[in-house]
């Protein structure tokens, strides 16, 4: 069964800093990993979708990378700004098509001003 | 395209009392979602359909639940009766499967208040 952990549940930081987001999952054999923002009372919003051939995706100053045979994956977040402030869920397929995805827990990031 | 569109976007009601969630998914999408958001849980799937057909409704809690398709452009999930448990945001995401790139998105929610 697919288990996906996301570490740390809570990250509060400055503004501008670095920052990296943590996915872990139980079964290797994916076909790809997503990365949703959510902001509080909205629903989900996709922002990078890697496939399993791939290493990592960027979109602006998000960059998130893949690491299959490890179960891992990272959302680097560079220069952080307020608007950053959200929770980030990383989720995985339970198999190829149009299958459900499975969901980390999410990481709640605050970005202080 | 205006999304994924739920209805009603909050809903309280009395234990006992019957709730009906709406969803409609981007038109072309042949997949549709329900998920239940819980602080405890996170997000749990309940059912999914793929071409209006129910594939899997093993994370469906119980026989109080139960949810419909009846065309590609609508589908239901009832509770009846509704239990303070229940109380939730519920989430329909849909999905197209095109060319390996398997985008989901997902509608506002609904945020049911079981009292």
């Amino acid at each position: 069964k697919q288990e996906v952990t996301q570490i740390p549940a809570a990250l509060s930081v400055p503004e501008g800093e670095n920052l990296v987001l943590n996915c872990s999952f139980t079964d290797s054999a994916i076909y790809n990993l997503q990365w949703f923002r959510q902001d509080p009372g909205k629903g989900l919003t996709s922002l990078l979708l890697i496939q399993s051939s791939q290493r990592e995706q960027t979109s602006g100053r998000l960059n998130a990378s893949l690491d299959k045979s490890s179960g891992r994956s990272t959302l680097y977040i560079a220069a952080s700004q307020p608007g950053d402030s959200a929770t980030y869920l990383c989720a995985v397929p339970l198999g190829s098509g149009n299958t459900p995805l499975v969901f980390g827990k999410g990481t709640r990031l605050s970005v202080i001003a | 395209d205006a999304g994924v569109i739920q209805s009603p976007r909050h809903e309280v009601t009395e234990m006992g009392q019957e709730v009906t969630l709406r969803c409609k998914p981007i038109s072309g999408h042949n997949s549709l979602f329900w998920y239940r958001q819980t602080m405890m849980r996170g997000l749990e799937l309940l059912i999914y359909f793929n071409n209006n057909v129910p594939i899997d409704d093993s994370g469906m809690p119980e026989d109080r639940f139960s949810a419909k398709m009846p065309n590609a452009s609508f589908s239901t999930l009832k509770i009846q009766p509704s239990e303070p448990r229940d109380s939730a945001v519920y989430f329909c995401a849909s999905s197209l499967a095109a060319g390996g790139n398997y985008g989901y998105t997902f509608g506002s929610g609904t945020r049911l208040t079981v009292v």
